[in-house]
C-alpha cells in the first residue's frame, strides 16, 4: 500500500515563491505526478518525476528524492490564478501498473 | 482535438436506485480509471481498466461495477445507490508509457437522497 502526506492548506502572497511538500511511503515506486485542481474543475497535469532531481517547467518546478520519499512543487512569481488545490500522486512499481494513489491535496490561497 | 467527456454532469437520485455514469474518451487510450472525490479524502480509485474486457477493483470498489466493451467507454454503475455514494466522480484515461499522465474528465456530481 501507499501513504502520501501533504499539507492541507497554505497561503502565499502574489509575486512570491511557495513550496508545497509531499512525502510518501510505498512498497514500490514508479513515478510521482503533480496535478493542479481549481475549485469545481477537473485535475490537470503539471509535472512528472521518476528520477532524483529537479524538473523545471516555466514558473513551476518539481523536485524528487527517492531515498527520502520526498517531493516538492515550487511555484514562482505567484499569480492570483494559482489559487487552487495541488495534488501529489504516486505510481506503484507493480508490473503493468498504471494506477495512481493521490494525496489529499494542498489548498493554496494566493493573496494580494 | 482528443477529449474525455462524462455524462451526466449532475445527477440526483434516490437510495436504492441503479445509476450509471458514462465516460467516453477519444484519446484511444487503453487505460481508463474511475475516482471519487470527497472532502477530507482526496481522489480515491474505484475501478480501472487496462483494455477491452479488462476490469480491476480499486481502493473503494464496494457497491460499484464497470464494464469495458470497447476502447472509448468505461461506464460506472452503482447497483443500489446509497447516501454514502454522494460524491463527485471523475473518469480519467492514460496511455501506456511510464511517463504518461492521466487526463481527467470534467466530473459528475452525484447526490443520493
Amino acid at each position: 500500500g501507499q501513504n502520501i502526506d501533504q499539507p492541507t492548506e497554505m497561503t502565499a502572497t502574489e509575486g512570491a515563491i511557495v513550496q508545497i511538500n509531499c512525502t510518501y511511503q510505498t512498497s514500490g515506486f514508479n513515478g510521482l505526478f503533480w496535478y493542479q485542481q481549481h475549485a469545481g474543475e477537473a485535475p490537470t497535469f503539471l509535472s512528472y518525476n521518476v528520477l532524483d532531481g529537479l524538473e523545471e517547467k516555466g514558473r513551476f518546478s518539481s523536485f524528487l528524492s527517492r531515498s527520502k520519499g520526498y517531493s516538492y512543487l515550487l511555484l514562482k512569481e505567484l499569480q492570483m490564478k494559482d489559487s487552487a488545490s495541488y495534488l501529489c500522486a504516486v505510481r506503484d512499481r507493480g508490473a503493468g501498473s498504471y494506477q495512481l494513489t493521490f494525496g489529499k491535496g494542498t489548498k493554496l490561497s494566493v493573496i494580494p | 482535438d482528443a477529449e474525455i467527456t462524462q455524462s451526466p454532469r449532475h445527477k440526483i437520485t434516490e437510495t436504492g436506485r441503479q445509476v450509471t455514469l458514462a465516460c467516453h474518451q477519444t484519446w484511444n487510450h487503453n487505460n481508463m480509471f474511475w475516482y471519487r472525490q470527497d472532502l477530507g479524502h482526496g481522489l480515491r480509485l474505484i475501478h480501472y481498466s487496462y483494455g477491452v474486457h479488462d476490469t480491476n477493483k480499486g481502493e473503494v470498489s464496494d457497491g460499484y461495477s464497470v464494464s469495458r466493451s470497447n476502447t472509448e467507454d468505461l461506464p460506472l454503475t452503482l447497483e443500489s445507490a446509497a447516501s454514502s455514494q454522494t460524491s463527485v466522480y471523475f473518469c480519467a484515461s492514460s496511455g501506456t508509457s511510464g511517463s504518461d499522465e492521466q487526463f481527467f474528465g470534467p466530473g459528475t456530481r452525484l447526490t443520493v437522497l
